[in-house]
C-alpha cells in the first residue's frame, strides 16, 4: 500500500491564482481530512469527509472547497489563493464504524507527506 | 473551546536519557488522546493512542499516560536515541457536535550523540 499520497509537493501561486491540491488513499478508509499547519503551530483541520458524496467543514474553511466523488481522492481547491493560505497542508485518512457528520470519534489518522505553498 | 498546550516547545537532551514530554488540554469530554511524531518535511505518523477510558499505553520504548480528570497526558520516552530526534505533537478527540482533533503546537525534540 502507498498509503496516503499528496501532490504536488511544493507550489508557488501568485494572489488571485487557483488551484487543486492532491489527496489520494488506497487503504479504502471511509474518512478523509484536510489540515494546514502554519509554522511553529499545530494542524487545524480545513475540510473533513465522512464518505463519497459527503463533506463538512473544520475549524478554518474560509477560501477552501472540496469535493469527494470517490473513496480513494478527496482534492483541495483553493479559488483565489492569499497570502494568508501560504501554509504546509496535509492530507490524511482514517477508518471508522461510525458514521454521519459527527465525526469518527478520533480513530488513528494516517497522513500524507504534506504539500507545501507559497502564495506571493 | 478546547485548547491543547504542549510544554516544553523545544528540548535538547543527550542520548541515552530518559525523558517527558507534556500535553495539557482544557476541556476534559475527549474521547481519546493521540501522539504523533513529525520529521522535518514529513508527514505524521500515530505513535500511541489512549481511548478516554485508559490510563496509559505502550509502544516499545514509549509510554503515554492519561489523566482526564486534570486535563493532562505525559510522553515518556526511554534510553533516547539520535534517531527519536522530532518534533512531538499531541491531538485529543473532542466530545460534542464536532468530534474532530485538536492539535497542541508541539515540541521540538532533538537527541544529542
Amino acid at each position: 500500500n502507498a498509503g496516503v499520497t499528496q501532490t504536488p509537493k511544493f507550489r508557488i501561486l501568485k494572489i488571485g491564482q487557483s488551484m487543486t491540491l492532491q489527496c489520494t488513499q488506497d487503504m479504502n478508509h471511509n474518512y478523509m481530512y484536510w489540515y494546514r499547519q502554519d509554522p511553529g503551530m499545530g494542524l487545524k483541520l480545513i475540510y473533513y469527509s465522512v464518505g463519497a458524496g459527503i463533506t463538512d467543514k473544520g475549524e478554518v474553511p474560509n477560501g477552501y472547497n472540496v469535493s469527494r466523488s470517490t473513496t480513494e481522492d478527496f482534492p483541495l481547491r483553493l479559488e483565489l489563493a492569499a497570502p494568508s493560505q501560504t501554509s504546509v497542508y496535509f492530507c490524511a485518512s482514517s477508518y471508522s464504524k461510525g458514521g454521519g457528520l459527527a465525526g469518527p470519534r478520533g480513530e488513528t489518522q494516517y497522513f500524507g507527506p504534506g504539500t507545501r505553498l507559497l502564495v506571493l | 473551546k478546547q485548547e491543547v498546550t504542549q510544554i516544553p516547545a523545544a528540548l535538547s537532551v543527550p542520548e541515552g536519557e530518559n525523558l517527558v514530554l507534556n500535553c495539557s488540554f482544557t476541556d476534559s469530554a475527549i474521547y481519546n488522546l493521540q501522539w504523533f511524531r513529525q520529521d522535518p518535511g514529513k508527514g505524521l505518523t500515530s505513535l500511541l493512542l489512549i481511548q478516554s477510558s485508559q490510563r496509559e499505553q505502550t509502544s516499545g520504548r514509549l509510554n503515554a499516560s492519561l489523566d482526564k480528570s486534570s486535563g493532562r497526558s505525559t510522553l515518556y520516552i526511554a534510553a533516547s536515541q539520535p534517531g527519536d530526534s522530532a518534533t512531538y505533537l499531541c491531538a485529543v478527540a473532542h466530545g460534542g457536535a464536532t468530534n474532530k482533533l485538536i492539535f497542541g503546537t508541539g515540541t521540538l525534540l532533538a537527541v544529542q550523540p
